[in-house]
């Protein structure tokens, strides 16, 4: 059973468009949930991350929405630009024994 | 300067070879990962490590095996390598006391023809 899912599998967007990209786990006991980004070729890099005590979490221009009781959260790209285009990852981190969780990714391109 | 380095960076082998992966880190994390990582797709967790001699298996253990000596360094081995494992391996690392997202070297891209 996959333990964290992502949806939509890619994303097309207009530059200064907002993109949301979607996020749902299955155990209620992961504690923590970093995002990645990806481009072409490079290994993957924390864009930011959320703990559960929080329901947002912002970073300039990319903010986390968390819902705990639904088990969902989100990723909001405002004044999306070219360069934001990559492959985003979510993930979840188990505290019991540190276990990092990725979903398969959605792939983002923003077009100018 | 906190980084995690893989070699080699790319590596060609013949099926049925030994292969062997290296993962250093210098942040004296305690938790080190190695992932695989297939074209369009998510990170699969091979083998998680809690510090020296404290290996797990993670999701896709079959056929690889693990060697932590020392707290700085990983490493990855395939005994007889097979063509379905070509593929790109990433290492991470991270501090197993302060909820801290693993910090990911630059990977192998690994060949098995």
């Amino acid at each position: 059973q996959q333990q964290v899912r992502q949806s939509p599998q890619s994303l097309t967007v207009w530059e200064g468009e907002t993109a949301i990209l979607n996020c749902s786990y299955e155990d209620s006991t992961f504690d923590y949930f970093p995002w990645y980004w990806q481009f072409p070729r490079e290994s993957p890099a924390l864009l930011i991350a959320i703990r559960p005590v929080s329901n947002k979490k912002e970073d300039g221009r990319f903010t986390i929405f968390f819902n705990k009781r639904e088990k969902k959260l989100s990723l909001h790209i405002t004044d999306s630009q070219p360069g934001d285009s990559a492959t985003y990852f979510c993930a979840a981190r188990r505290n019991s024994n540190n276990r990092i969780f990725f979903g398969d990714g959605t792939q983002l391109v923003v077009k100018p | 300067d906190m980084k995690v380095t893989q070699m080699p960076r790319y590596l060609i082998k013949r099926m049925g070879e030994n292969v062997l992966l290296e993962c250093g880190q210098d942040m004296s994390h305690e938790t080190m990962y190695w992932y695989r990582q297939d074209p369009g797709l998510g990170l699969q967790l091979i083998y998680i490590s809690y510090d020296v001699d404290s290996n797990s298996e993670g999701d896709i253990p079959k056929g690889y095996r693990v060697s932590r000596k020392k707290r700085e360094h990983f490493s990855l081995i395939l005994d007889s390598a097979k063509t379905n494992q070509t593929s790109v391996y990433f290492c991470a690392s991270s501090s197993g006391h302060n909820n801290q997202a693993p910090l990911f070297g630059e990977g192998t891209r690994l060949s098995v023809l």
